[in-house]
């Protein structure tokens, strides 16, 4: 299966700073990665679909300025929360489609604590 | 959009016991995968199943597509099982994955 690594597992960071999360897969090219947020004792909810060359498709109620995702090369995308706020702490996660079956495999994930 | 359901939410075993999982979806899909997440978060593939049965060691699973359900099956539970595992499914209208609610196992020496 496809490998997938994600920077940093682990930010703090003041309210009102902006936060990047690179999402990297390490040994297959992907023109579609997708981002996911947990918050705690709850299940993942998909953010946004990261397309390579092109803009990013946002699930309904996730803030588009707010989470910037930018998906420049068939190995990299990255997560951008701009102006973090208490309220966007959450367990951070990105997935990658790693074979002609659709299967999904997953980062480490990013735990983001905003103070 | 697709639901997905799992059941029960939280199950606590005696070390050595047998379990069953279960997802229900409401809609035809075209990928179904069992997740374990351990205490990191970290999801770990367990199986690529939109239909049919497989078995990797202790663990197996069932996905019925006609009937809209999967079980996962976890035999001569060990204190390592602990955790919460997913399912997720994708339909057929793009390959996306839904994720259950999870359910959270305890297994207890």
């Amino acid at each position: 299966g496809a490998v997938v690594s994600q920077h940093p597992s682990w930010v703090i960071c003041k309210s009102g700073t902006s936060v990047k999360i690179e999402c990297r897969s390490l040994d297959f090219q992907a023109t579609t990665m997708f981002w996911y947020r947990q918050f705690p004792k709850q299940s993942l909810m998909l953010m946004a679909t990261s397309n390579e060359g092109s803009k990013a498709t946002y699930e309904q109620g996730v803030e588009k300025d707010k989470f910037l995702i930018n998906h420049a090369s068939l190995t990299l995308s990255t997560l951008t929360v701009t102006s973090a706020h208490p309220e966007d702490s959450s367990f951070y996660i990105c997935s990658v489609e790693g074979s002609l079956t659709g299967e999904l495999f997953f980062g480490e994930g990013s735990r983001l604590t905003v103070l | 959009g697709i639901q997905v359901e799992q059941s029960p939410p939280d199950l606590i075993l005696q070390e050595g016991a047998n379990s069953t999982l279960r997802c229900n979806f409401s809609d035809s899909v075209n990928n179904l995968q069992w997740f374990h997440q351990n205490p990191w978060g970290q999801l770990i593939n367990l199986f690529y199943i939109p239909s049919g049965t497989k078995q990797n060691g202790r663990l197996s699973a069932t996905t019925v597509a006609t009937e809209r359900y999967s079980l996962l099956y976890i035999s001569s539970s060990q204190t390592t099982d602990s955790g919460v595992y997913f399912c997720a499914v994708a339909s057929n209208a793009g390959n996306m994955l839904t994720f259950g609610g999870g359910t959270r196992l305890m297994v207890k020496p």
